[in-house]
């Protein structure tokens, strides 16, 4: 069983460009759910996809962005970039679009740098 | 508005005494609630749910909605405990998980 990664693990870009964010879900898994993580605080939810659905968008401006492909992996777009962006995304994957209920997997998260 | 509240950014114990990492909620709906946790170098992992009410690695957590809180405890610490350890709320108008800051659990050999 293949867990959840993503890619890249670090990267560096510099306020207002573009960047996407990839992830692939754990093997058997449809759901995939988006976070951010700044240092010292919780993940927090940008958003869910569910059967290549959005399922569920948190408190996140429209310039983020997703898309689930039928293979169920996933990418988070974030466009015109600011300085606050700089976090640690994670993504998680689970089974059944359960409302948040279900168990997540989680992958080893994308470290972004803003300059 | 909804929020998770883990007061405790450190905890520090020896090994053998009792751990408890606070959890308080603040939601208006009912509540489910998780614990997670990250040992060093690993990945974000779920440890318990308070719908299943079970026991895992020694660890137990109670609903306590008159209280809202979910504390996590454990009888006698270990070593391998150590690690960061995170709170988490549904919210099931937007099915997102609203999460605690985290406790970084410490035990002392």
């Amino acid at each position: 069983e293949t867990g959840v990664t993503q890619s890249p693990t670090h990267l560096i870009k510099t306020r207002g460009q573009q960047v996407t964010l990839r992830c692939s879900s754990q093997s058997g898994h449809n759901t995939v759910s988006w976070y951010q993580q700044a240092l010292g605080q919780g993940p927090q939810f940008i958003f869910q996809y569910y059967r290549e659905e959005e399922n569920g968008r948190g408190n996140f401006p429209p310039r983020f962005s997703g898309l689930q492909f039928p293979n169920y992996s996933s990418e988070l777009n974030v466009n015109a970039l600011e300085l606050d962006d700089s976090a640690l995304y994670l993504c998680a994957s689970s089974w059944g679009g359960a409302r948040g209920k279900e168990t997540q997997y989680f992958g080893p998260g994308t470290r972004l740098l803003v300059l | 508005a909804q929020r998770v509240t883990q007061p405790e950014k450190l905890l520090s114990v020896f090994k053998g005494a009792p751990v408890e990492l606070k959890c308080n909620y603040s939601y208006s709906g009912s509540p489910e609630l998780f614990w997670y946790v990250q040992y060093s170098r690993q990945r974000l992992q779920l440890l318990l749910r308070h719908i299943s009410r079970e026991s895992i690695k020694g660890f137990t957590a109670d609903l306590n909605k008159g209280e809202t809180s979910f504390h996590l405890k454990k009888p006698f610490a270990q070593e391998e405990d150590s690690a960061m350890y995170y709170c988490a709320l549904v919210v099931d108008s937007n099915y997102q998980l609203i999460w605690g800051a985290g406790t970084k659990l410490i035990i002392k050999p």
